[in-house]
């Protein structure tokens, strides 16, 4: 199984900061990465996909990067929306797995 | 607009099973295109792919390994649906379930998932 691993656990920031979120695969994954943001008592919800590609409907200020074995999800300009959990997951081989999530809060 | 809806007994017993139903609006289970998938969410384990099932010219599943022994999702075609049904249940099979779609074959993202179902194994 490909383990996936996010750093920071948790992060606090400002509204209109930037925020990075880092994803880590155990074994390559080429572009097969994706994002989802889970608000409380909520599903999660795509963000991004393939790496890179916008879920239609999802702000521009959301953004991903990164690749084998090395991804990002940054946030351009902090709203007080975005306070939720962030998960990654890979999409390259059998059993799909996901992270362990980022906690963001907005002060 | 795809929408996904749990269905199922909240509290199952230890030993026994676990049987969730998902009912899908928008789309076709026997779609061409799309996988349909079970997924959950504890505190100890974080989000979990549990299997899945999806047609292309015969019906296919598969399952996380650590669960096969115990595990079957099958589709309904004429209640547009898919079931999860999970054996011999103990307290770790505890979790918020939810069903999803894979709308791109290729890229295996999740794009539409269902609200979730807390189930709790207990006696």
């Amino acid at each position: 199984d490909i383990q996936m691993t996010q750093s920071p656990p948790s992060l606090s920031a400002s509204v209109g900061d930037r925020v990075v979120i880092t994803c880590r695969a155990s074994q390559y994954t080429d572009i097969y990465l994706n994002w989802y943001q889970q608000k409380p008592g909520k599903a999660p919800e795509l963000l991004i996909y393939a790496t890179t590609r916008l879920q239609s409907g999802v702000p521009p200020r959301f953004s991903g990067g990164g690749s084998d074995t090395h991804f990002t999800l940054t946030i351009s300009s902090l709203q007080p929306q975005d306070s939720a959990t962030y998960y990654c997951q890979q999409s390259y081989s059998s059993p799909l797995t996901f992270g362990p999530g980022t906690k963001v809060e907005v002060k | 607009q795809v929408q996904l809806q749990e269905s199922g007994p909240g509290l199952v017993k230890p030993s026994q099973t676990l049987s969730l139903t998902c009912a899908i609006s928008g789309d076709s289970v026997s779609s061409n295109n799309a996988a349909w998938n079970w997924i959950r969410q504890s505190p100890s384990r974080g989000l979990e792919w549990l299997g899945r099932t999806y047609y292309r010219s015969k019906w296919y599943s598969d399952y996380a390994v650590s669960l096969e022994s115990r595990i079957i999702i099958n589709a309904d075609t004429s209640m547009n649906q898919f079931s999860l049904q999970l054996n011999s249940v103990t307290p770790e099979d505890t979790a918020i379930y939810y069903c999803a779609r894979v709308g791109h074959f290729g890229l295996f993202y999740f794009d539409y998932w269902g609200q979730g179902t807390l189930v709790t194994v207990s006696s």
